[in-house]
This record gives structure tokens, C-alpha cells and sequence, in this order.
């Protein structure tokens, strides 16, 4: 079983449609955990950490939900701009600050 | 404005070479990364460094080395040994938000093709 799973998708969705990704983790001592966004052929970019409580950014909302180990983000009146693959990002305590990677949720938006 | 350049963009390699991958930061981070990135597998670490004179293995270090002489500077080789270098290869960077946060920043990112 992989450190991170995601559903690869790819979710076809129209303008203007909300859309949820999720993303599970097997180690009970993850304690960082973050969602990266990467363009076709560029660099993934950090598009929100997650924190305990939960935390929104525009359009966006990241969850938590350590008790059944799985991070969740809701992108709500998407845009075509939104297309890209998601990717779920782990760190584990005393690992030296190393990701773990999923291997990513692709997303398209269309018109 | 601060980052990291990643050089060259596209790289073709001739089987039984070694190439180099440069990645420069002037973020001031300790800590550095390289990752190589295949279809349908995500992201895997092949070599990091927290600290100038200090590397450690990732997940995938057969067939590279690193060198990590400057703070600013990390540079990869793929060496003869590895034997499917074809992929693309993203150098990062980071620093400690505070909060429970890491501030990674990736480069750009070269493109090796072993023709």
C-alpha cells in the first residue's frame, strides 16, 4: 500500500461546478500535510497547507481528518484555470522535512 | 527576486554518459532536494541535503551522485549506472514557516531525454 493514495480522476467537471479531491495517508504519525497544484510538464506549486482545523483560501477549503487519516479539497465555482493535476503531500514527524508525494489527482475544467 | 534556477531546461544524453544537472538557490534555505518525476509515479526523492558538506540517499540514489560544496548550489549527476534516467527532474528547496509549515520552492525543472 503507497504512504499517500489519491484517486487518479480524471474529473471532468463544467465551469462553475464544485469539486472535491481526497487523499489518504497510512502513517498514524504524519503531521504535516499539504496540496500542490503542477501545470502540464512544470513544477509542482504549492497551493494551500492543511491545517487541524481546517482552512479556506478563496475558493478553495482544505480538511483534515486524522482520525480516519485522509486530508480532503473542495474547489468550489471552478474555473478553467483550475485544470491541473492535485497533488497530496505528507510529511512525517523526524523525517528530515522529506515530502511524500501521492501520486496526484487530474482535473478538467471545461467551458 | 529570489528562487531557484534549475539549468538546462531540456537535456539529451547519449547511453553511457554522465550529465549534470545544475540547480542554484539564493533563498538563503539549508536544506535541498532532488526528485524525479515519471508518468503515472509521482514524485520520488533521489538525493537531499540539509546542510553544506552533508547529503543523504532518497528513496532512488542508484546510478546519482550529488555534490553539495555551496550553500546556493546542489548539483545532480546521472551517471552510465543509472539506467533509465529518461524523466524530469525537479530540484527544491526549503525553509520552516513556523506553524507546522515547510516553505518549499521548486525550480522549474530539466527534462532529460537518453537518446
Amino acid at each position: 500500500r503507497k504512504e499517500v493514495e489519491q484517486d487518479p480522476g480524471p474529473f471532468n467537471v463544467p465551469e462553475g461546478a464544485t469539486v472535491a479531491f481526497n487523499c489518504t495517508y497510512s502513517n498514524s504519525a504524519s503531521q504535516s500535510f499539504f496540496w500542490y497544484r503542477q501545470d502540464c510538464r512544470k513544477e509542482p506549486k504549492l497551493l494551500m497547507s492543511v491545517y487541524s482545523s481546517g482552512n479556506e483560501d478563496g475558493r478553495f477549503t482544505a480538511q483534515l481528518n486524522r482520525a480516519s487519516q485522509y486530508i480532503s479539497l473542495l474547489i468550489r465555482d471552478s474555473k478553467l484555470s483550475d485544470s491541473a493535476t492535485y497533488l497530496c503531500v505528507v510529511i512525517n514527524a523526524g523525517n528530515n522535512r522529506k515530502l511524500i508525494w501521492g501520486l496526484g489527482t487530474s482535473l478538467a475544467v471545461n467551458p | 527576486d529570489g528562487g531557484i534556477t534549475q539549468s538546462p531546461k531540456y537535456l539529451f544524453r547519449k547511453e553511457g554518459q554522465n550529465v549534470t544537472l545544475s540547480c542554484e538557490q539564493n533563498l538563503n534555505h539549508d536544506a535541498m532536494y532532488w526528485y524525479r518525476q515519471d508518468p503515472g509515479q509521482g514524485l520520488r526523492l533521489i538525493y537531499y541535503s540539509q546542510i553544506v558538506n552533508d547529503f543523504q540517499k532518497g528513496d532512488i540514489a542508484e546510478g546519482y551522485s550529488v555534490s553539495r560544496e555551496k550553500k546556493e548550489s546542489f548539483p545532480l549527476t546521472v551517471t552510465s549506472a543509472q539506467k533509465n534516467p529518461t524523466a524530469f527532474y525537479l530540484c527544491a528547496s526549503n525553509t520552516d514557516l513556523g506553524q507546522g509549515g515547510y516553505g518549499y520552492t521548486f525550480g522549474s525543472g530539466t527534462r532529460l531525454t537518453v537518446v
